[in-house]
């Protein structure tokens, strides 16, 4: 069926916990993406991949890390989650950036 | 910095009527592709049409168009006979011009439809 999945589905968590959160794919596209969804501010990019160990940072990526050591699997890691990380988070693979993306269905992630 | 606008917060349109999104946005190159996205209640992002900038006709996927001004840096999505499944909300965007397929969203514009 959906060739993204991202896990878990909703998550509650504390403050100053470390929070990872999982985007599988099974499409075998070379890019994946993380964003964060919040009320009027759209979707933010926070990290994307290009490849397997190859990431780079978007334009919110403070207190976030990611790792790619598979071409199925992205990771999005918060340290320590802060109550402002609280949102919904997308993953999304593209095999080139010219016919849109796939999203996975999102993490809601509440801090508190 | 590069932008996608979306001015209109809320919408409203009543069934069967049609109703336009609008969208703006930035950019200094000349060769790009657009998007709109929905994202109904179940919070599921899809697609919902695609128009590449150097073709002059204005993409269309059944009861969806785009009225797609280059050099205005327009790109309208117009909603014909709308249904209240199309209630939801919608977002432009475009990839960056650094060439690494980072999309750009909007802010997004919630769409209700009246019955």
């Amino acid at each position: 069926d959906a060739g993204i999945t991202q896990s878990p589905r909703h998550k509650v968590t504390e403050t100053g916990t470390p929070v990872t959160l999982r985007c599988h794919q099974t499409e075998n596209h070379r890019y994946m993406y993380w964003y964060r969804q919040d009320p009027g501010h759209g979707l933010r990019l926070i990290h994307y991949s290009y490849g397997v160990k190859d990431t780079d940072k978007g334009e919110v990526s403070d207190g976030y890390s990611v790792s790619r050591s598979k071409t199925e699997d992205f990771l999005l890691t918060l340290e320590s989650a802060t109550s402002s990380q609280t949102s919904v988070y997308f993953c999304a693979i593209s095999e080139s950036g010219n016919y849109g993306y796939t999203f996975g269905s999102g993490t809601r992630l509440t801090v508190v | 910095a590069q932008t996608v606008t979306q001015s209109q917060p809320e919408m409203s349109v009543q069934e069967a009527e049609t109703v336009t999104l609008s969208c703006t946005y930035d950019t200094s190159e000349s060769d790009y592709y657009l998007f709109w996205y929905k994202q109904p209640p179940s919070r599921q992002m899809i697609l919902v049409i695609r128009q590449e900038a150097y073709k002059q006709q204005n993409a269309t996927e059944n009861r969806f168009s785009v009225n797609f001004q280059k050099a205005a840096k327009s790109f309208s999505l117009k909603i014909s006979d709308s249904q209240l499944g199309d209630a939801a909300m919608y977002f432009c965007a475009r990839p960056s011009t650094a060439g690494t397929y980072k999309y750009i969203f909007g802010t997004g514009t919630r769409l209700k439809v009246l019955a």
